[in-house]
């Protein structure tokens, strides 16, 4: 089944680690966006990327970084810059005039 | 991106309709208004869009006002499967930026 898959689905990090989450779509969709959902609070864009090899900042890019080498591939990596790096990551991907589809989410904890 | 408001929770009979309102007065002509709904742990789930016209699909109605400054999602027959936060959001139609809100939470009781 076509779709959006993140993994893992928990994650734990260590103070000062950086964190890579997954985000894999076999929608061939090219647009991809990484959002971040704190609780009781709706989700906020992190970064988004349009087409391969290119990328741009959402509204809280700081302590985050994005590679678009594939365009299936979207991963996010948490780095120790992020203060506050508890939260629900939510992956995303949509095609031209086509809604927003979303994973299951990755929820990551710090140690 | 307009901004929208909502009611903060709302509680509605299993088996009767369940209507959530949204009010979006900032909205630009070329804007669309997107419904998604979220349940605990799970990613959103798109539900449905429209730009003026009333909109339905297998899963809901949109009706948007004629000077598009409001809008009602409509879940026709709600279960405890409905059971959500949903969220009213405005955005061109190549949504960039979805921008989320606190949305409603729909709390639909036997």
């Amino acid at each position: 089944d076509g779709g959006i898959t993140q993994s893992p689905k928990y994650l734990f990090r260590k103070e000062g680690q950086n964190v890579t989450l997954s985000c894999e779509q076999n929608l061939n969709h090219d647009a991809m966006y990484w959002y971040r959902q704190d609780p009781g609070q709706g989700l906020r864009l992190i970064y988004y990327s349009q087409i391969v090899n290119d990328f741009q900042k959402g509204d809280i890019a700081e302590g985050y970084s994005v590679s678009r080498e594939k365009k299936e591939s979207f991963p996010l990596t948490v780095t120790s810059a992020q203060k506050n790096p508890t939260a629900f990551y939510l992956c995303a991907s949509s095609i031209w005039d086509q809604p927003q589809h979303f994973g299951d989410g990755t929820r990551l904890s710090i140690l | 991106d307009a901004k929208t408001t909502q009611p903060t929770s709302m509680d509605c009979a299993e088996g009767r309709a369940a209507n959530l309102p949204c009010n979006h007065s900032t909205i630009s002509g070329n804007e669309y208004v997107y419904w998604y709904r979220q349940i605990h742990s799970q990613g959103p789930q798109y539900i449905i869009h429209g730009l003026k016209n009333n909109e339905t699909n297998e899963m809901a109605s949109l009706i948007i006002t004629e000077d598009r400054k409001s809008s009602t999602l409509i879940l026709p027959h709600a279960t405890l499967r409905d059971t959500a936060v949903y969220y009213c959001i405005v955005s061109l139609e190549y949504g960039n930026k979805l921008v989320f809100g606190a949305g409603t939470i729909l709390r639909v009781k036997s």
